[in-house]
């Protein structure tokens, strides 16, 4: 069956520019997960969703970043007044079931973002 | 964050064995992950282990000591496709915390 995807799969925005990245999670998973994975680096926890409750939003790095999974399906990403910090890998990734540690995660290919 | 201590990179011979460390923290500690992520792809999930000991899975085995915070994936038969990042990544306190991952060079 079909994977996680996110589109787009590449973005170059300009210092200040708003951006949104969309995951669309394996179908009928519970939990979703955004990560942001810099050059050489392990991904870094960004939010956690189960269903359309967003759990868990301590990861993100300021009030520029918001995420939003209306229906519990498709989430997406937005980022607003982009830095040049921000340029990252952002992948997401869903399980089945809701977060307790035992399942694997599926991951996206990741949305990766150059802020010029 | 939860500090996760990997090695950054090694290099191993085609048809050898090679094994990568990990160390955790153990506070709220309640499993450990090893994911494979090949330059410019996702990480896709390799191993699981949240009880004392070995799960092995045909070429793929990962150790755990819950009491050391310390854990290691080994590689057998060593395959040139093998060479990747190895993430290990630990669930401590309802989140997920991932080492910055160890680059494996597989020669010939």
């Amino acid at each position: 069956g079909a994977g996680v995807s996110q589109s787009p799969r590449y973005k170059v925005a300009k210092r200040g520019q708003d951006v949104a990245l969309r995951c669309d999670p394996i179908s009928g998973h519970v939990s979703l997960f955004w990560y942001q994975q810099a050059l050489g680096q392990g991904p870094e926890f960004l939010t956690y969703f189960q269903n359309e409750a967003q759990l868990d939003k301590s990861g993100l790095p300021s009030d520029r970043f918001f995420a939003e999974r209306p229906e519990g399906s498709v989430s997406t990403l937005k980022i607003q007044r982009t830095q040049q910090e921000d340029s990252a890998v952002y992948l997401c990734a869903s399980s089945p079931a809701p977060g307790s540690g035992r399942e694997t995660q599926y991951f996206g290919p990741g949305t990766r973002l150059l802020v010029l | 964050g939860q500090n996760i201590d990997q090695p950054t990179e090694m290099t191993a011979t085609e048809g050898a064995i090679v094994q990568i460390n990990c160390t955790y923290q153990t506070s709220g500690f309640n499993g450990l992950f090893w994911y494979q992520q090949h330059a410019g792809e996702a990480p896709t999930f390799l191993s699981y282990n949240v009880l004392d000991g070995l799960e092995e899975k045909g070429r793929f085995s990962s150790f755990l000591s819950r009491s050391k915070g310390y854990s290691y994936l080994l590689l057998k038969e060593l395959q040139m496709k093998d060479s990747a990042s190895y993430l290990c990544a630990s669930y401590n306190f309802n989140k997920f915390y991932f080492g910055s991952g160890t680059k494996l060079n597989v020669k010939p």
